[in-house]
């Protein structure tokens, strides 16, 4: 399977703890995209990597996040000192052109719960 | 700013029957619009854009910059269209998509 890929697909940690979660693109694909989705809302755009440079952040990602893509590849989205409100769906996107030809490809995303 | 709005969070309508998904924007630009769907425990996928101006699995969509609409219409629903729908919006230039909070449409048999 050639598709974008998260990693891991789930993870239950405690109030105050660090996460990493891991996105692998589609290997030609060269824009990144990080998103958020809580229950019962539409992917919330966090971050958007163009090769390795990180060219866009929202507001929503504040100082505990951050994220890299340290080779052009692979991207990390890391939480620093969880809290509850962190609890969501990361999802990972991947497109090999600007969003408005290109088509994002998403990943399955990865599943915080935060106790 | 960007802003999408779905008006229903649900819909449901019987197999054969027409269906509309309602989304609304707000840009003051030229916008580019899509939308996604996700069936059940698939990945969110692109299900048309309106530059493209197609027919994907019998829904259309028509860009209506006057009433600044996006609706997505199929003239007969069938059990398989049944999934989260989410409308999208890119902004001229824009590097990111800002999503809708979706549609669940569900067809009944």
């Amino acid at each position: 399977d050639t598709g974008v890929s998260q990693d891991p697909r789930h993870k239950i940690t405690k109030r105050g703890q660090n996460v990493t979660f891991r996105c692998d693109p589609i290997s030609e694909h060269n824009r990144l995209y990080w998103y958020r989705q809580t229950l019962g809302q539409g992917p919330e755009f966090l971050t958007y990597f163009q090769n390795e440079a990180q060219l866009e952040k929202s507001r929503l990602l504040s100082d505990r996040f951050s994220a890299e893509r340290p080779k052009g590849s692979f991207s990390t989205l890391e939480i620093q000192r969880t809290e509850q409100g962190d609890s969501a769906m990361y999802l990972c996107a991947s497109s090999i052109d600007r969003v408005a030809t290109g088509e994002l490809f998403f990943g399955e995303g990865s599943r915080l719960t935060v106790l | 700013a960007q802003r999408v709005t779905q008006p229903e969070k649900l819909l449901s309508v019987f197999k054969g029957a027409p269906v509309e998904l309602k989304c609304n924007y707000s840009y003051s630009g030229s916008p580019e619009l899509f939308w996604y769907v996700q069936y059940s425990r698939q990945r969110l996928q692109l299900l048309l854009r309106h530059i493209s101006r197609e027919s994907i699995k019998g829904f259309t969509a028509d860009l209506n910059k006057g009433e600044t609409s996006f609706h997505l219409k199929k003239p007969f629903a069938q059990e398989e269209d049944s999934a989260m729908y989410y409308c999208a919006l890119g902004s001229q230039g824009a590097q990111k998509l800002v999503f809708g909070q979706g549609t669940r449409l569900t067809i009944n048999p």
